[in-house]
């Protein structure tokens, strides 16, 4: 299966702890994105990076939050001293090229917090 | 942020039926795209319009876009239970984010 890839599936934490999420793009893609998705609302850009490039955070929160995409590895979002609110499932996509070409959606990651 | 506006929220229907999904916006889009996601995956896309006017057929379901490429719509014909699932419009002006509809939520009945 050469999708986008999240893991883990599901994760939880106590508030306060960190959560680690990880994308792996498709093959060939290097182009990801971040989304959120909270109960029965639609998906929310958070960022955008290129290998090695943070292109636009604009939709992240400006605290606690980051995210990487490394040359070797799959790409990471990062959340700091987790909250109840950060609850929700994180998707990330990939595309082949940027600007309006189709983006690829993994199976997201969930994210509990107790 | 471009807003984008579902309707109906939630759609329960019987198997055989026909239904339509609106997707609705005052912005206008240069593309936009209808994706379905099933419950704990993520949201597959099922297509791209990109002009004004556009009619896309996928099998028994008919995508089209409107004139002002501000709304669109999606029409099952003689619905599935494997349709069952919640469809996502989302637009795009020819950059990289993707700005989504809060989605209907469809049942098809046995």
């Amino acid at each position: 299966n050469a999708g986008v890839m999240q893991n883990p599936r599901h994760l939880v934490r106590r508030r306060g702890q960190e959560a680690r999420l990880r994308c792996s793009p498709m093959k060939g893609h290097s182009h990801v994105y971040w989304y959120r998705q909270l109960p029965e609302e639609g998906l929310k850009f958070m960022v955008y990076l290129q290998k090695e490039n943070i292109i636009d955070e604009s939709g992240m929160p400006k605290e606690r939050f980051s995210a990487e995409f490394p040359k070797e590895g799959p790409s990471i979002l990062r959340i700091q001293q987790v909250v109840r609110g950060d609850s929700a499932a994180y998707f990330c996509a990939s595309s082949l090229r940027d600007r309006g070409d189709t983006q690829y959606f993994g199976p997201g990651t969930r994210l509990t917090v107790l | 942020t471009q807003l984008l506006e579902q309707s109906p929220q939630f759609l329960s229907i019987q198997e055989g039926e026909n239904l339509t999904v609106y997707c609705n916006s005052s912005s206008v889009f240069s593309s936009l795209q209808w994706y379905r996601q099933e419950p704990g995956e993520g949201p597959v896309l099922l297509v791209t319009v990109v002009t004004g006017g556009e009619v896309k057929k996928l099998k028994r379901l008919t995508f089209q876009f409107g004139d002002a490429r501000k709304d669109s719509s999606l029409h099952i014909t003689a619905a599935q239970p494997g349709d069952t699932g919640l469809y996502l419009c989302a637009g795009s002006n020819n950059d990289y984010k993707l700005s989504f509809g809060a989605g209907t939520t469809v049942t098809v009945r046995a």
